[in-house]
């Protein structure tokens, strides 16, 4: 693994079916997003975790949940997909240990369509 | 992005000089990023600000004004590679990045 990969690449989701977004760093970053992009809209930040153990909610919260067992891994559930839940969904990674300067490193993402 | 506001499409020639602008709100203003992102693909990280003036690396270069809100990125000797969505993030009081909604830049031959 170099980086942050993502899965599935792409899935086609009944609504109502409860769906996991895997993500993995091996960077040993402290702080990890998930964020959902849609067009003309730009990323927007789902939840966030700043180290292993915490999560945060971000600007689009609802009907998503996180979780950050390790330092490696932050999965995005979607308890009961909804149409508007169809986006691209990015993770990324930061060492939020350098403070201000929050570079964040973006994984592949996943195209979700919610039907 | 709800307080970054950044042109939603721009056109250029290959070999030109483009500008892309980007302004945001100025309270609890932690610096700035600026990232490209190719059609399809992940954002990837082109230059950060936090201190008033240009920043300049190799064909790219990004510029803030803090007084202003205000910041630029600069890309010269356009090549057809550079045809992508170019965004600009604002780190907030939190640390977090508010994100704009991304200019996207069409090279012409």
């Amino acid at each position: 693994i170099a980086g942050i990969t993502q899965a599935p690449t792409s899935q086609i989701l009944a609504a109502g079916r409860r769906m996991t977004l895997r993500c993995t760093q091996d960077m040993r970053h402290n702080a990890m997003y998930w964020y959902r992009q849609d067009l003309g809209l730009g990323l927007r930040l789902i939840h966030y975790s700043n180290t292993a153990g915490t999560t945060g909610k971000g600007e689009v919260p609802d009907g998503y949940s996180v979780s950050r067992a390790n330092t490696d891994d932050f999965p995005l559930t979607l308890a009961s997909a909804v149409p508007s839940q169809t986006s691209v969904y990015f993770c990324a990674s930061s060492d939020s240990t350098s403070g201000p300067y929050n570079e964040q490193f973006f994984g592949p993402g996943t195209r979700l369509t919610v039907l | 992005g709800q307080n970054i506001d950044q042109p939603t499409e721009m056109t250029a020639t290959e070999g030109a000089i483009v500008q892309i602008n980007c302004t945001y709100q100025t309270s609890g203003f932690n610096g700035l990023f600026w990232y490209q992102q190719h059609a399809g693909e992940a954002p990837t990280f082109l230059s950060y600000n936090v201190l008033d003036g240009l920043e300049e690396k190799g064909r790219f270069s990004s510029f803030l004004s803090r007084s202003k809100g205000y910041s630029y990125l600069l890309l010269k000797e356009l090549q057809m590679k550079d045809s992508a969505s170019y965004l600009c993030a604002e780190v907030d009081s939190n640390y977090q990045l508010i994100w704009g909604a991304g200019t996207k830049l069409i090279i012409k031959p």
